[in-house]
């Protein structure tokens, strides 16, 4: 069975400063993608990076990059330079046949 | 480029009544899914179609809540009769190619049910 698990309910991290939200999944498939996305309070869901199991190189999308440990089954999303905007529920998720989501973490950026 | 489309946006209604949502995917998108996103559940998949057909169905929680795709621009899920454990947020994706694909979520409908 897939699981994505997400252990931070909340973190909270100063504006510039760099932050890490953890995840790590379960599957048995060797054949799978990984996702990002990001909640603001307005509801709406935001893609926002993707890594596929066999993509050797982590990925990077701006101020976001994953920090992919397949060995571990990690998966773990850092923002550089934190904004204010930043803040937001931020869900993990899977999909070897069909997306799976974390319970997310809640990231509040302070001045 | 337009995005997801969904309609409405909010929907306050009673206990026993049809509720209709609707899903504009973004054109050429092949995959549709509806999800809904509840504080105790977090979000789950109910449905997703691939070209227009059901795929996989096993999230739908009951016979009271059915899905169409008649076409390759527009999906509905439809809730009848609905009840009070039934408010939730309801958001529809779409992708192309694979569900191994990012999805783009539209804006959702804040179903509230009385």
């Amino acid at each position: 069975a897939q699981k994505i698990t997400q252990t931070q309910p909340g973190m909270f991290v100063q504006e510039k400063e760099a932050v890490t939200l953890d995840c790590t999944y379960d599957t048995s498939d060797p054949s799978y993608g990984l996702f990002w996305y990001k909640q603001p309070s307005s509801g709406e869901m935001i893609f926002l990076i993707y890594q596929g199991s066999y993509d050797q190189q982590n990925a990077t999308e701006g101020r976001y990059s994953l920090n992919f440990q397949k060995a571990r089954k990690s998966a773990n999303l850092v923002i550089s330079a934190s904004q204010l905007g930043d803040s937001a529920m931020y869900f993990c998720a899977m999909s070897p046949d069909k997306l799976i989501f974390g319970t997310g973490t809640r990231l509040q950026v302070f001045p | 480029d337009a995005g997801v489309i969904q309609s409405p946006r909010h929907e306050v209604t009673e206990m026993g009544q049809e509720v209709t949502l609707r899903c504009k995917p973004i054109s050429g998108h092949d995959y549709l899914f509806w999800y809904r996103q509840t504080m105790m559940r977090g979000l789950e998949l109910l449905i997703y179609f691939n070209n227009n057909v059901p795929i996989d169905d096993s999230g739908m929680p009951e016979d009271r809540f059915s899905a169409k795709m008649p076409n390759a621009s527009f999906s509905t899920l439809k809730i009848q009769p609905s009840e009070p454990r039934d408010s939730a947020v309801y958001f529809c994706a779409s992708t192309q190619g694979s569900v191994n694909q990012p999805q783009h979520f539209g804006d959702g409908t804040r179903l509230s049910i009385l």
